[in-house]
């Protein structure tokens, strides 16, 4: 099993569209998740970290099921701008290979 | 405040040839990390340094493949007798560091990457 899974998409969806993202993690000593965006030809930034708690930040909200091992990223009103691959990132604690894992990324498309 | 700093940001060699790529994180972060990212790809875990500690080397592909960081600061990322494989975009973060081994993890904060075409 790999250490973070994401769907790959693409999800292509229209301009005021909400999707959803999953993401599952293997390791189950990982403190701590995050959220990065990566547009085309330029490198990963932080969109949101991921509280246990699940958390909000405009139109992004982020999800964490420990249980399950399971990460989620709701986008609501899509935009355009939105258009990005979206990196699912799980701490590595106790492991080796630095200290965050990196999935795939899913790859979103919004149209107008 | 200026971010993370990558040099050259484009870099063409020959097969063969022996290439040297340059980091500088930002002012005060401990930790620094080297990424490959292949065409399409996700982002491939190279070598990570953390202080003064040994450097985590599980990620190198190849003893072809080195990494110093001289006075805690700058990182070179050298790649000796490059192969067309080798042709990627190499992405350097940095980060504040662990913070107290409580296995938090603060925000990477990436360079814009050096683009390598191995012909």
């Amino acid at each position: 099993r790999k250490e973070v899974e994401q769907d790959p998409g693409p999800f292509n969806v229209p301009e005021g569209a909400t999707v959803a993202f999953n993401c599952t993690y293997s390791n189950s000593a990982s403190q701590s998740f995050f959220w990065y965006r990566q547009d085309c030809r330029k490198e990963p930034k932080l969109l949101m970290s991921v509280y246990s708690s699940g958390n909000e930040d405009g139109r992004f909200t982020a999800q964490l099921n420990r249980a399950s091992q399971y990460i989620s990223l709701l986008i609501r009103d899509s935009k355009l701008s939105d258009s990005a691959t979206y990196l699912c990132v799980v701490s590595n604690y106790g492991g080796s290979q630095g200290n965050l894992i990196f999935g795939k990324g899913t790859k979103l498309s919004v149209k107008p | 405040g200026a971010g993370v700093s990558q040099s050259p940001s484009n870099k063409v060699t020959e097969k063969g040839k022996d290439v040297e790529l340059r980091c500088d994180p930002i002012s005060g972060h401990t930790a620094l990390y080297w990424y490959r990212q292949s065409l399409g790809q996700g982002l491939e875990f190279l070598i990570y340094f953390q202080g003064n500690s040994a450097p985590d080397k599980s990620g190198l592909p190849s003893d072809r493949f080195s990494a110093e960081r001289t006075g805690g600061s700058v990182s070179t990322l050298t790649i000796q007798r490059t192969q067309q494989e080798d042709s990627a975009v190499y992405l350097c973060a940095s980060s504040l560091g662990l913070a107290g081994g409580r296995g938090y993890q603060e925000t990477q904060y990436f360079g814009p990457g050096t683009r390598l075409l191995v012909l």
